[in-house]
């Protein structure tokens, strides 16, 4: 079964602390790992995907890498709009209903 | 591109009601789709798998009976909760794939909040 486990929980940071969020995986397969923003309210809004060990990709302060076992979410000098719940999910093996963390709720303060 | 809608974006409603929410992919097509429900500062939880022109297939422990899903398009799947009770109020939001490379990246509506009286 597939298993996705976000750490912290949640996160205080002043403005311009960096940072990084973890996301542990166990899956047979990988085909993708996925991180999600979440504004309270609103449905997740896609970030990046990444497909295999070794790959980054950045977004503005964001930027995110992959290991074989775990995907960090690298957040570089935050700003208060930062502040948000980071979901990551992951697809692979037979199945192609993506598994989905807890989250981190992060809160960044002026 | 990648744009998934919902409507309402918001419902109340008297409780023995029934409720239906629309989902939408506005660019892409989509033969299936996925319903979520979230409670407050929750994850995701996986309700059930909507599939163009076929029956939808829940999750364990979802009542087929009571969330009625329909796929008719490519382009729309709706969810009726049927005889709505306090207990359905959540946020219910929908999810479409796009295949890029060898995974499906799931884009997201904005979601549906359902208050039942």
């Amino acid at each position: 079964e597939d298993q996705v486990t976000q750490s912290p929980e949640a996160l205080r940071l002043q403005e311009g602390e960096s940072s990084s969020l973890n996301c542990s995986y166990t899956v047979s397969g990988l085909r993708g790992l996925f991180w999600y923003r979440q504004d309270p309210g609103k449905g997740p809004e896609f970030l990046f995907t990444l497909y295999s060990a070794g790959e980054e990709k950045e977004k503005e302060r964001l930027k995110a890498t992959l290991t074989k076992k775990e995907s960090f979410l690298h957040i570089t000098a935050p700003k208060p709009e930062d502040s948000a719940t980071y979901l990551c999910a992951v697809e692979g093996g037979g199945s192609y209903i993506p598994t989905f963390g807890r989250g981190t709720s992060l809160i960044v303060h002026p | 591109g990648a744009v998934v809608s919902q409507h309402p974006s918001w419902v109340i409603c008297k409780s023995g009601t029934s409720v239906k929410i629309e989902c939408r992919s506005l660019d892409f097509q989509a033969t299936t789709m996925f319903w979520y429900r979230q409670f407050p500062k929750q994850s995701l939880m996986l309700m059930a798998t909507s599939n163009e022109g076929s029956k939808a297939t829940y999750e364990q422990g979802v009542e087929k009976d009571k969330f009625l899903i329909n796929h008719a398009s490519l382009t729309l799947s709706t969810l009726t909760v049927t005889s709505a009770h306090p207990e359905d109020s959540s946020f219910y939001i929908c999810s479409a794939p796009s295949r890029v490379g060898e995974a499906d990246t799931q884009y997201f509506g904005p979601g549906t909040r359902l208050t039942v009286l």
